[in-house]
């Protein structure tokens, strides 16, 4: 299968500031990228959809200019968390798709603690 | 609709035992249902996957079998093994966003 990475794989942060995380797929192409959030002992909750050089698709309930994600190029997208709060500390987890295949693969995700 | 409900939110299993965890769906426009292990602090990993078109498909020790009329399918994991403790989530797909089950906790007790 293909290999995703994400960077960092923890970062703690201070209520109200920014914080970038990348997400890259190593072997592949990734047309498409998923960015997902997931709290202690729950399911993955899709945030956003965003494909190669268009504006990322955001899931009802999610907030487009507080989760800021770029997908500028075939092998990178991030997700800024923009004047981060408490209640945004949450497990990050991206996954690409892309050609050749078809099924997304997952990072290893990063875990976000705002202090 | 697109609710993905899976089934039983823990389970504990002999090791060499069969492990059974069952989902269902509503939506019949899913037409890819994976199942992703996830071990604490990592992020999910393709276990096995299914087309409705098919009722089973088998890969080691993994098997999914899958109902399109009633709308289910499960994961049954024979011989399980300590190592195979995680949690566990089913998914359904549908237009390239997968809709991911509660999940769960599998442990595999020695």
């Amino acid at each position: 299968g293909a290999v995703v990475s994400q960077h960092p794989s923890w970062v703690i942060c201070k209520s109200g500031t920014s914080v970038k995380i990348e997400c890259r797929s190593l072997d592949f192409q990734a047309t498409t990228m998923f960015w997902y959030r997931q709290f202690p002992k729950q399911s993955l909750m899709l945030m956003a959809t965003s494909n190669e050089g268009s504006k990322a698709t955001y899931e009802q309930g999610v907030e487009k200019d507080k989760f800021l994600i770029n997908h500028a190029s075939l092998t990178l997208s991030t997700l800024t968390v923009t004047s981060a709060h408490p209640e945004d500390s949450s497990f990050y987890i991206c996954s690409a798709r892309g050609s050749p295949y078809n099924e997304q693969f997952f990072g290893p995700g990063t875990r976000l603690t705002v202090l | 609709q697109q609710q993905v409900k899976q089934s039983p939110q823990s389970l504990i299993v002999q090791k060499g035992g069969i492990s059974i965890i069952n989902c269902a769906y509503e939506n019949t426009a899913f037409d890819y249902f994976p199942w992703y292990q996830q071990f604490p602090g990592k992020g999910p990993a393709l276990l096995i996957a299914i087309r409705p078109d098919v009722s089973e498909k088998k890969e080691g020790r993994f098997t999914i079998s899958f109902n399109k009329s009633a709308k289910q399918f499960s994961l049954h994991i024979m011989d399980s093994q300590p190592g195979d403790s995680a949690t566990y989530f089913c998914a359904a797909n549908r237009g390239g966003k997968l809709i991911f089950g509660q999940g769960t906790e599998l442990s595999v007790k020695p």
